[in-house]
């Protein structure tokens, strides 16, 4: 069974610090997604990663797959109150269609 | 930008009643999915649909539930009997050529089963 475990839970943090948060998996991925959710809305797509090793770029947000393709990370650089929400991963099946993903990491930037 | 839209948006049912919600996906895309995600747990994936079949199913999606396409712009999630643990939030999504199957998301219903 492919899982991905995403850490830490929750994050609470001050406007302008930096954070990481993490999607781990003991499964190869042939790609990863990333995507954000606000309460009681869909989640919205952020970035796909799909090669070992990459590195994508979103404004203060860094990417990145792991060289094994079994992990990835998202790094925020000076949070902003408006980076709050919940922060998914979601990578492909096996069967290639459908999406599975980590339970998430919630996180909260106070100003 | 073209999204995915869905109707309703908030539905409360008594048990054992039929519900039908709609989506309609971005317009240009080929493949379809319903997620669902019960409160304060992951998104769980129930079924994807390409060329007017169903492609892929979960265990959560038993006999209860069915899916349509029953025209050119809308897909419906049917569950037949609802039960209490039916409610949660129901995600259509849809996606395109991607080679990475990056899928897009509907803003989601809120299903509840009294």
């Amino acid at each position: 069974t492919q899982l991905l475990e995403q850490s830490p839970q929750f994050l609470s943090i001050q406007e302008g610090e930096n954070l990481t948060v993490y999607c781990n998996s003991s499964s190869v991925f042939s790609s990863l997604q990333w995507y954000r959710q606000e309460p009681g809305e869909g989640p919205v797509l952020l970035v796909t990663v799909v090669t070992g090793g990459e590195v994508k770029k979103l404004k203060r947000l860094t990417f990145q797959f792991g060289d094994a393709r079994k992990d990835s990370s998202l790094h925020i650089t000076a949070a902003q109150p408006g980076d709050t929400g919940l922060y998914l991963c979601a990578g492909e099946d096996q069967a290639g269609t459908a999406l599975i993903f980590g339970k998430g990491t919630t996180l909260s930037v106070s100003s | 930008e073209p999204e995915v839209t869905q109707t309703p948006s908030h539905q409360v049912t008594q048990m054992g009643q039929e519900v039908i919600l709609r989506c309609v996906p971005i317009s240009n895309h080929l493949y379809f999915y319903w997620y669902r995600q019960i409160l304060g747990q992951k998104v769980e994936f129930l079924v994807s649909f390409y060329n007017n079949e169903i492609s892929e199913k979960s265990e959560i999606f038993d006999d209860q539930f069915s899916v349509e396409r029953p025209d050119g712009s809308n897909f419906t999630l049917k569950i037949r009997s609802t039960k209490l643990e039916d409610s949660a939030m129901y995600f259509c999504a849809s996606s395109g050529e991607s080679r990475y199957n990056e899928q897009f998301f509907g803003p989601g219903t809120r299903l509840t089963v009294l």
